[in-house]
């Protein structure tokens, strides 16, 4: 079936300190990953997002990794900042046109 | 535009009345999504349109649910006869034709009481 799994499900860093979420999914004909930031009371924000003949990509702080062999991604921010503190939700599509999430990660950046 | 609108931001409503959501998309946007977000979950599929036809719907969508979209530019999500498990946060996303880079609007969150 469609299935992404995310971990963790909470996540505190130092700031300054680096943070990583992984998610692995199901079907090997995905070929489109974004990762979302949700802030309280807001809808999800795509912050960046790979297809699938794509190893790597960076944008400024954030980067996420793609790994087709074993099916899974991951969602890399360095030198975070309090501003970071948000629920991030990885996603993947399976050759259709909707997206199918993660349940989550609550990121939250120590002062 | 400023992005993807939704109309309104809260409902409270009774156990067995009808709501209906608004959603505004970005105006060259030509595809429009509707997702569910319950609490400390990931957003769930429930139907796409792309322009005035809707092309999907999930099975999370009973027959109390229905969605229009009459000249492929704002949208319409109905719940009919509404129960407390319909009370989730429902998101409308739209893109460009190239599809699934979506914008979220902020989601109209339903409590049904």
């Amino acid at each position: 079936g469609e299935n992404v799994e995310q971990h963790p499900s909470t996540l505190s860093v130092q700031e300054g300190d680096s943070a990583v979420i992984k998610c692995t999914y199901s079907d090997s004909a995905s070929n489109y990953f974004p990762w979302y930031k949700q802030e309280l009371g807001k809808g999800p924000q795509l912050i960046i997002d790979i297809r699938s003949n794509v190893g790597e990509k960076k944008d400024q702080r954030i980067a996420v990794t793609l790994n087709k062999t074993a099916k899974h991604f991951s969602l890399h921010i360095t030198e975070t900042q309090p501003e970071d503190s948000a629920v991030y939700f990885c996603a993947a599509n399976f050759g259709n046109e909707k997206l199918t999430f993660g349940t989550g990660t609550r990121l939250t950046i120590i002062p | 535009d400023t992005g993807v609108s939704q109309n309104p931001r809260h409902k409270i409503t009774k156990r067995g009345q009808n709501v209906t959501f608004r959603c505004d998309p970005i105006s060259e946007h030509n595809r429009l999504y509707w997702y569910r977000q319950t609490l400390g979950q990931g957003p769930e599929f429930l139907t796409y349109f792309q322009n005035e036809a809707q092309l999907e719907k999930s099975r999370l969508l009973s027959d109390r649910f229905s969605a229009e979209r009459p000249k492929g530019s704002f949208s319409t999500l109905e719940i009919q006869r509404t129960e407390q498990g319909d009370s989730a946060m429902y998101l409308c996303a739209s893109s460009r034709t190239s599809p699934l880079s979506y914008t979220f609007g902020s989601g109209t969150r339903l409590t049904v009481v």
